[in-house]
């Protein structure tokens, strides 16, 4: 049921970029602001990335994010350990009005 | 600090009514552009948007759920309750409340979330 489209598994050993993709279309990523968050399993989602590009206080810079067109993309760079867990993106749907999120992605540290 | 906690049934039978409530402090109704949202994730699944109340008491709802909801607010308790009726056992889930920033534009806390399960 999710409008927006992530790949479900990325993988990396430590120390390694790993890029997440999140494609959606003109009515959602495309004129709206992509976040980003982060979830622990068995734990609440929390926000990394805000207004496509932006890092909340306290993110480390090894998590970026950028957006272009109707797609919008979470790197890691330098992996480490703890960076094991879900991620999702999100924007805002003129089309529904409301939120949408994205599959959601599963990233393993190796 | 901001803080939300999520509180309701951990069990209810399948046609029945779902009534959740967010509990929240650290930020008032009197904020102009705030939002209180739901969201849940079924077990093993992705978020799933439910439902927003603004500050000004507007409200939007998920197109897919919006005739089985109700978000409404009680600012003398900072409290947002949502209704979810005609339950299914695929509305099993755990259920989070997050405050929605309106500089960050952004779900910026989350509740613990609350797991609610749908079985006769």
């Amino acid at each position: 049921q999710s409008v927006l489209t992530q790949p479900p598994s990325a993988s990396g050993t430590p120390g390694q970029r790993v890029t997440i993709s999140c494609s959606g279309s003109s009515s959602n990523i495309g004129t709206n602001y992509v976040k980003w968050y982060q979830q622990v399993p068995g734990t609440a989602p929390k926000l990394l990335i805000y207004s496509n590009t932006y890092r909340l206080s306290g993110v480390p810079d090894r998590f970026s994010g950028s957006k272009s067109g109707t797609s919008a993309s979470l790197a890691i760079s330098g992996l480490q350990s703890e960076d094991e867990a879900d991620y999702y993106c999100a924007a805002w749907d003129d089309s529904l009005n409301g939120h949408v999120f994205g599959t959601g992605t599963k990233v393993t540290v190796l | 600090q901001i803080t939300l906690k999520e509180s309701g049934p951990t069990l209810v039978k399948p046609t029945q009514t779902l009534t959740l409530t967010c509990t929240f402090s650290g930020f008032s109704f009197s904020t102009s552009g705030m939002s209180v949202n739901w969201i849940r994730q079924p077990p093993g699944k992705a978020l799933e948007w439910l439902a927003l109340i603004y500050w000004n008491e507007d409200q939007r709802y998920n197109p897919s759920l919006k005739s089985r909801l109700t978000i409404t607010k009680d600012p003398s308790k900072n409290q947002v309750v949502l209704t979810l009726n005609n339950l299914d056992p695929v509305d099993t889930a755990t259920y989070f409340c997050a405050h929605g920033s309106p500089s960050l534009d952004a779900f910026d806390i989350w509740g613990q979330g609350t797991t609610v399960t749908v079985s006769s």
